[in-house]
């Protein structure tokens, strides 16, 4: 199984950077999605990492260190539409590709 | 088609009541979840079908939730004697299961026990 920690909340401005970490323990590693998830919507997916370092994709980049089972997800130029929830999972090889979510962390961009 | 369907978008049942949710997943996506998410909290994994293999169950909360994947497609999620704690939507997701591709979310059922 897996062990997974996120911040529970976070406010950040519009125009702002923000970072959202991600700790896990799997036996075993086999990538890691981020999703996204509006209030009262289904989550969607943002990121998936299998190998060490930075993915960019637009305002939006996610980064893995296997070693030391930590990610993030680095949000740039904050608009107000990204308050949202945002769910890391990692996957483990034992669990054949079941996707187990965090807690989520729950961002809110002010103006 | 395009997306996975799930069936009724909300329910109301009395306290005690049996309720079946439906999923219909993308044509072709061998892997299946089903979700509980309470209000404002996260995702809860119930149970995880991929293809042939025998699904990991161990997500069900108790022996009154059970679900079944007949012929590797629709998938139906019951509870039996519902209860006031058993409100929560319930999410499916399916995905083509090889590694590293996305997984699509329903839009959920919304479950209200009363």
């Amino acid at each position: 199984g897996q062990n997974i920690d996120q911040p529970t909340e976070m406010t950040a401005t519009e125009g702002a950077i923000v970072q959202i970490n991600c700790t896990y323990q799997t036996s075993g590693f086999n990538g890691l999605f981020w999703y996204q998830q509006h209030a009262g919507e289904a989550p969607t997916f943002l990121s998936y990492n299998v190998l060490d370092g930075l993915e960019e994709k637009g305002r939006f980049s996610s980064f893995l260190s296997r070693s030391k089972g930590y990610s993030y997800l680095l949000l740039k130029e904050l608009q107000m539409k990204d308050s949202a929830s945002y769910l890391c999972a990692p996957t483990d090889e034992g669990s054949q590709g079941n996707l187990i979510f965090g807690k989520g962390t729950k961002l809110s961009v002010k103006p | 088609g395009a997306g996975v369907s799930q069936s009724p978008s909300n329910k109301v049942t009395e306290k005690g009541k049996d309720v079946e949710l439906r999923c219909d997943p993308i044509s072709g996506h061998t892997a299946l979840y089903w979700y509980r998410q309470s209000l404002g909290q996260g995702l809860e994994f119930l149970i995880y079908f991929q293809g042939n293999s025998a699904p990991d169950k161990s997500g069900l909360p108790s022996d009154r939730f059970s679900a079944e994947r007949t012929g590797g497609s629709v998938s139906t999620l019951t509870i039996q004697r519902t209860q006031q704690e058993d409100s929560a939507v319930y999410l499916c997701a399916s995905s083509p299961l090889t590694p590293g591709t996305r997984a699509f979310f329903g839009q959920g059922t919304r479950l209200t026990v009363v």
